[in-house]
Protein backbone atom coordinates (compact mmCIF):
# COMPACT_ATOMS: atom_id res chain seq x y z
CA UNK A 1 0.00 0.00 0.00
CA UNK A 2 0.96 3.62 -0.62
CA UNK A 3 1.34 5.45 2.78
CA UNK A 4 0.38 8.99 2.88
CA UNK A 5 1.41 11.86 5.66
CA UNK A 6 1.26 15.49 5.97
CA UNK A 7 2.51 18.29 8.02
CA UNK A 8 0.91 19.81 10.09
CA UNK A 9 -1.35 17.69 11.29
CA UNK A 10 -3.17 21.12 12.46
CA UNK A 11 -2.43 24.66 12.01
CA UNK A 12 -3.52 28.20 13.59
CA UNK A 13 -3.87 30.81 11.24
CA UNK A 14 -5.80 34.42 10.66
CA UNK A 15 -7.73 35.28 7.53
CA UNK A 16 -5.25 36.72 4.81
CA UNK A 17 -2.70 34.57 5.73
CA UNK A 18 -0.91 32.16 3.61
CA UNK A 19 -1.43 28.68 4.60
CA UNK A 20 1.03 25.79 3.11
CA UNK A 21 0.37 21.77 3.92
CA UNK A 22 2.57 18.90 2.60
CA UNK A 23 1.59 15.75 1.76
CA UNK A 24 4.40 12.49 1.32
CA UNK A 25 3.64 9.72 -0.51
CA UNK A 26 5.54 6.79 0.90
CA UNK A 27 6.58 5.86 -2.82
CA UNK A 28 6.17 7.87 -6.25
CA UNK A 29 2.99 8.54 -7.65
CA UNK A 30 3.56 10.97 -10.42
CA UNK A 31 1.29 13.67 -10.50
CA UNK A 32 -1.34 11.30 -9.13
CA UNK A 33 -2.49 13.19 -6.00
CA UNK A 34 -5.83 14.89 -5.05
CA UNK A 35 -6.76 17.82 -2.56
CA UNK A 36 -9.99 18.25 -0.69
CA UNK A 37 -11.70 20.03 1.92
CA UNK A 38 -14.01 18.84 4.64
CA UNK A 39 -16.23 21.01 6.91
CA UNK A 40 -17.57 19.37 9.97
CA UNK A 41 -20.92 17.53 8.95
CA UNK A 42 -20.15 17.56 5.08
CA UNK A 43 -18.35 15.47 2.47
CA UNK A 44 -15.15 16.15 1.62
CA UNK A 45 -15.08 18.58 -1.90
CA UNK A 46 -12.33 18.26 -4.51
CA UNK A 47 -10.35 21.12 -4.76
CA UNK A 48 -6.96 20.11 -6.29
CA UNK A 49 -6.70 16.93 -9.21
CA UNK A 50 -3.45 15.80 -10.66
CA UNK A 51 -1.60 17.29 -8.41
CA UNK A 52 -2.08 21.07 -9.37
CA UNK A 53 -5.11 20.93 -11.59
CA UNK A 54 -8.13 23.53 -10.01
CA UNK A 55 -11.34 21.43 -9.60
CA UNK A 56 -13.89 23.78 -11.64
CA UNK A 57 -15.46 26.19 -9.29
CA UNK A 58 -13.16 26.25 -6.86
CA UNK A 59 -11.28 29.89 -6.00
CA UNK A 60 -7.73 30.62 -7.52
CA UNK A 61 -6.52 31.44 -3.57
CA UNK A 62 -6.16 27.31 -3.71
CA UNK A 63 -2.70 26.09 -5.69
CA UNK A 64 -1.02 22.90 -5.87
CA UNK A 65 2.35 21.49 -6.27
CA UNK A 66 4.45 18.74 -6.36
CA UNK A 67 5.44 15.64 -8.03
CA UNK A 68 7.03 12.32 -7.53
CA UNK A 69 6.33 11.83 -3.31
CA UNK A 70 6.04 15.25 -2.29
CA UNK A 71 3.17 17.85 -3.01
CA UNK A 72 1.95 20.91 -0.94
CA UNK A 73 -1.47 22.50 -1.07
CA UNK A 74 -0.98 26.84 -0.38
CA UNK A 75 -3.70 29.20 0.39
CA UNK A 76 -2.76 32.46 -0.97
CA UNK A 77 -5.16 34.50 1.23
CA UNK A 78 -7.42 32.89 4.15
CA UNK A 79 -10.80 33.76 4.18
CA UNK A 80 -13.25 32.43 7.06
CA UNK A 81 -14.71 30.18 4.74
CA UNK A 82 -11.47 28.19 4.33
CA UNK A 83 -11.32 26.93 8.08
CA UNK A 84 -11.96 23.01 7.60
CA UNK A 85 -9.75 19.87 6.92
CA UNK A 86 -7.61 19.46 4.46
CA UNK A 87 -6.95 15.27 2.68
CA UNK A 88 -4.47 14.54 0.32
CA UNK A 89 -5.02 11.34 -1.78
CA UNK A 90 -3.21 9.42 -3.47
CA UNK A 91 -4.68 7.75 -6.77
CA UNK A 92 -1.29 6.51 -8.22
CA UNK A 93 -2.82 2.56 -7.83
CA UNK A 94 -6.58 1.53 -7.76
CA UNK A 95 -6.35 0.94 -4.05
CA UNK A 96 -6.69 4.74 -3.13
CA UNK A 97 -5.07 6.23 0.05
CA UNK A 98 -5.61 9.12 2.38
CA UNK A 99 -3.66 11.67 4.33
CA UNK A 100 -4.60 11.74 7.83
CA UNK A 101 -6.02 15.62 7.37
CA UNK A 102 -4.44 18.99 8.72
CA UNK A 103 -7.00 21.09 10.26
CA UNK A 104 -6.82 25.14 9.83
CA UNK A 105 -8.48 26.75 12.08
CA UNK A 106 -8.66 30.25 13.99
CA UNK A 107 -6.05 31.49 15.57
CA UNK B 1 -25.51 18.35 -12.76
CA UNK B 2 -25.20 14.54 -11.46
CA UNK B 3 -25.70 14.06 -7.59
CA UNK B 4 -25.14 11.18 -5.38
CA UNK B 5 -27.59 10.05 -2.43
CA UNK B 6 -26.72 7.16 0.01
CA UNK B 7 -29.85 5.36 1.96
CA UNK B 8 -30.04 1.98 3.85
CA UNK B 9 -30.33 1.21 7.59
CA UNK B 10 -28.82 3.32 10.38
CA UNK B 11 -28.33 0.50 12.32
CA UNK B 12 -26.66 -3.04 12.12
CA UNK B 13 -26.06 -5.43 14.90
CA UNK B 14 -22.70 -6.99 15.06
CA UNK B 15 -21.85 -9.82 12.52
CA UNK B 16 -24.64 -9.08 10.34
CA UNK B 17 -24.08 -7.63 6.95
CA UNK B 18 -24.23 -3.76 6.36
CA UNK B 19 -26.07 -2.88 3.33
CA UNK B 20 -26.07 0.45 1.64
CA UNK B 21 -27.63 1.66 -1.96
CA UNK B 22 -26.11 5.07 -3.62
CA UNK B 23 -28.37 6.37 -6.08
CA UNK B 24 -27.33 8.65 -8.91
CA UNK B 25 -29.46 11.45 -10.32
CA UNK B 26 -29.50 14.03 -13.14
CA UNK B 27 -27.04 11.68 -15.19
CA UNK B 28 -26.90 8.44 -16.16
CA UNK B 29 -24.51 5.98 -14.33
CA UNK B 30 -23.24 4.21 -17.52
CA UNK B 31 -21.97 7.63 -19.43
CA UNK B 32 -18.89 8.45 -19.60
CA UNK B 33 -15.58 6.44 -18.25
CA UNK B 34 -16.40 7.09 -14.35
CA UNK B 35 -15.83 4.67 -11.39
CA UNK B 36 -18.27 4.67 -8.48
CA UNK B 37 -16.44 4.36 -5.05
CA UNK B 38 -17.37 4.05 -1.33
CA UNK B 39 -15.49 5.50 1.48
CA UNK B 40 -16.16 5.89 4.66
CA UNK B 41 -14.73 8.09 7.72
CA UNK B 42 -15.38 6.87 11.24
CA UNK B 43 -16.15 9.61 13.82
CA UNK B 44 -13.58 12.22 14.20
CA UNK B 45 -10.92 9.92 12.08
CA UNK B 46 -9.85 10.14 8.58
CA UNK B 47 -11.01 8.76 5.38
CA UNK B 48 -10.87 5.06 3.98
CA UNK B 49 -11.37 4.47 0.28
CA UNK B 50 -13.66 0.62 0.61
CA UNK B 51 -13.71 -0.20 -3.29
CA UNK B 52 -15.44 0.68 -6.58
CA UNK B 53 -17.08 -0.51 -9.45
CA UNK B 54 -17.43 0.12 -13.16
CA UNK B 55 -20.51 0.07 -14.61
CA UNK B 56 -19.21 -3.07 -16.14
CA UNK B 57 -19.61 -5.03 -13.28
CA UNK B 58 -15.74 -4.78 -12.80
CA UNK B 59 -14.53 -4.08 -9.26
CA UNK B 60 -11.32 -3.16 -6.66
CA UNK B 61 -11.58 -3.93 -3.51
CA UNK B 62 -9.39 -2.27 -0.62
CA UNK B 63 -6.96 -5.27 0.64
CA UNK B 64 -8.12 -4.87 3.98
CA UNK B 65 -11.46 -5.19 3.39
CA UNK B 66 -11.77 -7.24 0.83
CA UNK B 67 -13.16 -10.44 1.82
CA UNK B 68 -15.91 -8.96 3.79
CA UNK B 69 -16.78 -6.09 0.41
CA UNK B 70 -19.15 -6.79 -2.63
CA UNK B 71 -19.64 -3.90 -4.46
CA UNK B 72 -22.78 -4.14 -6.87
CA UNK B 73 -24.17 -1.91 -9.46
CA UNK B 74 -27.90 -1.72 -11.42
CA UNK B 75 -27.77 0.55 -14.37
CA UNK B 76 -31.86 0.42 -14.47
CA UNK B 77 -31.97 1.86 -11.73
CA UNK B 78 -28.96 4.21 -11.75
CA UNK B 79 -27.93 3.03 -8.59
CA UNK B 80 -25.22 0.95 -6.95
CA UNK B 81 -24.51 -1.05 -3.63
CA UNK B 82 -22.30 -1.76 -0.53
CA UNK B 83 -22.41 -4.81 1.11
CA UNK B 84 -20.10 -5.30 4.00
CA UNK B 85 -20.52 -8.64 5.71
CA UNK B 86 -19.34 -9.78 9.14
CA UNK B 87 -19.09 -6.32 10.62
CA UNK B 88 -18.37 -5.02 14.10
CA UNK B 89 -18.18 -2.08 15.90
CA UNK B 90 -14.97 -0.69 13.99
CA UNK B 91 -17.62 -0.71 11.06
CA UNK B 92 -19.23 2.23 12.79
CA UNK B 93 -18.62 5.08 10.53
CA UNK B 94 -20.14 7.72 7.60
CA UNK B 95 -20.28 5.92 4.55
CA UNK B 96 -20.09 7.76 1.57
CA UNK B 97 -20.70 7.03 -2.12
CA UNK B 98 -18.78 8.97 -4.52
CA UNK B 99 -17.71 9.30 -8.31
CA UNK B 100 -14.14 7.86 -9.04
CA UNK B 101 -12.97 10.77 -11.75
CA UNK B 102 -12.27 10.28 -15.01
CA UNK B 103 -8.18 10.16 -15.87
CA UNK B 104 -9.32 13.92 -17.58
CA UNK B 105 -9.43 14.39 -13.61
CA UNK B 106 -6.72 12.17 -11.75
CA UNK B 107 -9.34 10.18 -10.79
CA UNK B 108 -10.00 11.91 -7.85
CA UNK B 109 -13.06 11.98 -6.28
CA UNK B 110 -14.96 14.90 -7.74
CA UNK B 111 -19.00 13.91 -6.54
CA UNK B 112 -19.97 12.71 -3.31
CA UNK B 113 -22.82 12.00 -1.62
CA UNK B 114 -24.14 13.65 1.66
CA UNK B 115 -23.06 10.75 3.84
CA UNK B 116 -24.72 7.95 6.10
CA UNK B 117 -23.67 7.46 9.43
CA UNK B 118 -23.90 3.81 10.33
CA UNK B 119 -23.46 2.25 13.72
CA UNK B 120 -22.86 -1.14 14.18
CA UNK B 121 -24.23 -1.97 18.06
CA UNK B 122 -26.32 -4.69 19.76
Amino acid sequence: DIQMTQSPSSVSASVGDRVTITCRASQGISSWLAWYQQKPGKAPKLLIYAASSLQSGVPSRFSGSGSGTDFTLTISSLQPEDFATYYCQQANSFLFTFGPGTKVDIK
Amino acid sequence: QVQLQESGPGLVKPSQTLSLTCTVSGGSISSGSYYWSWIRQPAGKGLEWIGRIYTSGSTNYNPSLKSRVTISVDTSKNQFSLKLSSVTAADTAVYYCARDGSPNLGYAFDIWGQGTMVTVSS
